[in-house]
C-alpha cells in the first residue's frame, strides 16, 4: 500500500524559504500513471492546491503561488520536494503531499488526489 | 473564501440520511469538470471517498454516494454511523483560476 510522508522544517522565518520533502514508500515514484502534488491548509481555512510534478519532470503550479514555488523530484530517493520562497505569515499551514492517478491522461483536469500524506505543520514566524 | 461552497456543518442521528452540497460556478462544476469528495477523520489525512462525481473507490461503503447537476454536486450518506463523524471536502478544477480547487469543508456530526 502506497504511503507518503512529509518532512521538513516546522518553523520558518519571514522572507526565508520553506523546504519540504515527501517520501514515497510502498511504490516507485518513477512508475508511470501518476503525478504528484502538494496541497496546503492554513489553520481554520480551506484546502489550497499548490502544484503538481509529472512523470516527465515538468511542473504546474497554482498561478497565485507560481512565482515562489519550485517542485522537484529525486527518483534515487523515491521522493519529491517543495520549495516556497519569500514566505510570510500567510504561508503558515499544514502542508500535505498526494499522488494523482492519471487514468488515461496525466494532464487531465479531472484527476483526483489519492492517497494523501498525513501533513506537516509549517509556521512562519520570527 | 473557497471557490466551491459547502455548508460549514451538518448533523444527523444514527441511521439517518444526510447530504452535503458543493456549489460552484460556470468555470468549474458548471463547465463539466468532475467533482471528487474526501473524508478527513480527526487527526488523519484526507481520504478519497468519491471520484468522478459518483464512483466509489474499492473499500468505500455503498452508504456513500455522489451526484452532480448543473453548477452543484452533492454527497449523500445513508445509514449514518458514529464513525462517519468527520470533515468532508469537495474538489474540482476551475478554468478561470487554471487550477484545482476545493470546498471549504463540512463538519459532519453524528448526534
Amino acid at each position: 500500500q502506497l504511503q507518503l510522508q512529509e518532512s521538513g522544517s516546522g518553523l520558518v522565518k519571514p522572507s526565508q524559504t520553506l523546504s519540504l520533502t515527501c517520501a514515497v514508500s510502498g511504490g516507485s515514484i518513477s512508475s508511470g500513471g501518476y503525478s504528484w502534488s502538494w496541497i496546503r491548509q492554513p489553520p481554520g481555512k480551506g484546502l489550497e492546491w499548490i502544484g503538481n510534478i509529472y512523470h516527465s519532470g515538468s511542473t504546474y503550479s497554482n498561478p497565485s503561488l507560481r512565482s515562489r514555488v519550485t517542485i522537484s523530484v529525486d527518483r534515487s530517493k523515491n521522493q519529491f520536494s517543495l520549495k516556497l520562497t519569500s514566505v510570510t505569515a500567510a504561508d503558515t499551514a499544514v502542508y500535505s503531499c498526494a499522488r494523482r492517478p492519471c487514468g488515461g491522461d496525466c494532464y487531465s483536469p479531472n484527476n483526483w488526489f489519492d492517497p494523501w500524506g498525513q501533513g506537516t505543520l509549517v509556521t512562519v514566524s520570527s | 473564501q473557497s471557490v466551491l461552497t459547502q455548508p460549514p456543518s451538518v448533523s444527523g442521528a444514527p441511521g439517518q440520511r444526510v447530504t452535503i452540497s458543493c456549489t460552484g460556478s460556470s468555470s468549474n462544476i458548471g463547465a463539466g469538470y468532475d467533482v471528487h469528495w474526501y473524508q478527513q477523520l480527526p487527526g488523519t489525512a484526507p481520504k478519497l471517498l468519491i471520484y468522478g462525481n459518483s464512483d466509489r473507490p474499492s473499500g468505500v461503503p455503498d452508504r456513500f454516494s455522489g451526484s452532480k447537476s448543473g453548477t452543484s454536486a452533492s454527497l449523500a450518506i445513508t445509514g449514518l454511523q458514529a464513525e462517519d463523524e468527520a470533515d468532508y471536502y469537495c474538489q474540482s478544477y476551475d478554468s478561470s483560476l487554471s487550477g484545482w480547487v476545493f470546498g471549504g469543508g463540512t463538519k459532519l456530526t453524528v448526534l
